[in-house]
C-alpha cells in the first residue's frame, strides 16, 4: 500500500509555455501533499504543502503565481509551472500523507523531470 | 535553507564493508527519516527513528541519533552493490499549521564497488 504516482515522468517544454504535473495517491487518502524541487546532485527543497479543499502554503521565495498548486481531492494534487523558463529546469517531486494508517508519514511520487528549452 | 548537513559528500566503498554517513542539524525535532535515491528516481523510505529514541535497526540498516550534539548517523552493514545510491537525512518539524515538515539534509552519494 501507499502508493503515489506522477504524471508525466518526463516533460520537455518551450520557454514560456505552462506545464502541469499530476500526483496522485493510488490507495490511501492523502490530505496533505508537499511539493519538492530537487537540481542535479543536490538535496530536496519543499515548495509547498497544500491540503485537500485549501490554498497551498508556499514557503520562502517560491513564487506562487508561478507555481500553482490545485488540491481539489483527496487523491489528487497538481502543480502548474507557468511561463516556464529554462531555469525552471528541475526534477519536482510529490510526496502524500494522510487516511488512518498514513497520517503522520509522507510517501514519495517517483518525480518528474521537467526541461524547459 | 538546509536543516541538515552529511559527511560524507560521497562515499565509495567495496562490497561487504560497512557504510556509515552521519547528518547534523541545528533545531529541535520530533523525528529523524532516512531516504533513498536511486539516480533520477524518487526517494524510499528507510527509517523513522524519534526524538526521544537512541537507536534503532532495520535488517542491515542501524541509526543512532544523539539530540544533546544533533546528530544522528545510518550504517549499512554488508554493504551489496544494489546499496549504491544516495542517502538523505530528513529532520521533521512540526509547521505553524500542524502539518509535519520534512527538512532534507545535503545527501551522501554512496557507491559499492562489487
Amino acid at each position: 500500500g501507499a502508493v503515489v504516482s506522477q504524471h508525466p515522468s518526463r516533460v520537455i517544454c518551450k520557454s514560456g509555455t505552462s506545464v502541469k504535473i499530476e500526483c496522485r495517491s493510488l490507495d490511501f487518502q492523502a490530505t496533505t501533499m508537499f511539493w519538492y524541487r530537487q537540481f542535479p546532485k543536490q538535496s530536496l527543497m519543499l515548495m509547498a504543502t497544500s491540503n485537500e479543499g485549501s490554498k497551498a502554503t508556499y514557503e520562502q521565495g517560491v513564487e506562487k503565481d508561478k507555481f500553482l498548486i490545485n488540491h481539489a481531492s483527496l487523491t489528487l494534487s497538481t502543480l502548474t509551472v507557468t511561463s516556464a523558463h529554462p531555469e525552471d529546469s528541475s526534477f519536482y517531486i510529490c510526496s502524500a500523507r494522510g487516511g488512518e494508517t498514513h497520517y503522520n508519514e509522507q510517501f514519495f511520487g517517483p518525480g518528474t523531470r521537467l526541461t524547459v528549452l | 535553507s538546509q536543516q541538515g548537513e552529511e559527511d560524507p559528500q560521497a562515499l565509495s566503498i567495496q562490497e561487504g564493508e560497512n557504510a556509515t554517513m552521519n547528518c547534523s542539524y541545528k533545531t529541535s525535532i520530533n523525528n529523524l527519516q532516512w531516504y533513498r535515491q536511486n539516480s533520477g528516481r524518487g526517494l524510499v523510505h528507510l527509517i523513522l527513528i524519534r526524538s526521544n529514541e537512541r537507536e534503532k535497526h532495520s535488517g542491515r540498516l542501524r541509526v543512532t541519533l544523539d539530540t544533546s550534539k544533533k546528530s544522528s548517523s545510518l550504517l549499512i552493514t554488508a554493504s551489496r552493490a544494489a546499496d549504491t545510491a544516495s542517502y538523505f537525512c530528513a529532520t521533521v518539524l512540526i509547521s505553524n499549521f500542524g502539518n509535519e515538515k520534512l527538512t532534507f539534509g545535503t545527501g551522501t552519494r554512496l557507491t559499492i564497488i562489487p
